[in-house]
């Protein structure tokens, strides 16, 4: 089993719609959750950071981790176009200072539909 | 300020042949990592340096090495390419400590 799942997709929307990306984790270490954008031929760029768990939010873009059920979960409002990416999750504990080293989720690749 | 810079972008390789994928980074971060990302499988992490001179292998280190006698540079080697490492390879920085990655623009390589 892999530390961090997540549901490839593709996932397709139409233009405005709210858009739910979620994994799921099995390392209950895990203390640092983020979500990484990745447009298509380019790499992976930072979207948001949540520490522990709780809600943040960011414009459109609200990230939540629930650490009792290892499960998190970005979603979009008012999805763009220009949202239509691969999207990330990635997340890494604290446990001998491995703060840096990132364990990511295969990605879920979304269309918006204009 | 490049960032991260990956050179080349694309390659092909026969099986057998060596080849550097270079990295640098002018974003004075002590934290250097190459992923490799395949479809279905995500970014899995290959080796990585917490400064110059110390590098540890990551979750699939086999079939590369590497050095770090820089903060700048952290080159990944191919000792004897194999059709199993075509994949597109990024290099990543982070500050020591921090969780924000910044990415290359990756290399994507094709082993024939």
């Amino acid at each position: 089993q892999k530390e961090v799942e997540q549901d490839p997709g593709p996932l397709s929307v139409p233009e405005g719609a709210i858009v739910s990306l979620n994994c799921t984790y099995s390392n209950s270490a895990f203390q640092y959750f983020m979500w990484y954008r990745q447009y298509s031929r380019k790499g992976p760029e930072l979207l948001m950071y949540t520490y522990s768990s709780g809600n943040k939010e960011d414009g459109r873009f609200t990230a939540q981790v629930d650490k009792s059920s290892k499960y998190i979960s970005l979603f979009i409002r008012d999805s763009q176009p220009s949202d239509s990416a691969t999207y990330l999750c990635a997340m890494s504990s604290n446990y001998g200072g491995a703060t840096n080293k990132l364990i990511f989720g295969t990605g879920t690749l979304l269309a918006v539909q204009p | 300020n490049a960032g991260v810079t990956q050179t080349p972008k694309f390659q092909v390789l026969k099986t057998g042949q060596s080849m550097t994928l270079q990295c640098a980074q002018d974003m004075n971060h002590e934290y250097m990592s190459w992923y490799r990302q395949d479809p279905g499988m995500g970014l899995r992490l290959i080796h990585y340096s917490v400064g110059a001179g110390i590098t540890d292998q990551g979750e699939v280190p086999n079939g590369y090495n590497v050095s770090r006698s820089t903060t700048e540079d952290f080159p990944l080697r191919l000792l004897s390419a194999a059709p199993s490492q075509t994949s597109v390879y990024f290099c990543a920085t982070t500050v020591l400590g921090g969780t924000e990655a910044f990415f290359g623009q990756g290399t994507r390589l094709t082993v024939v």
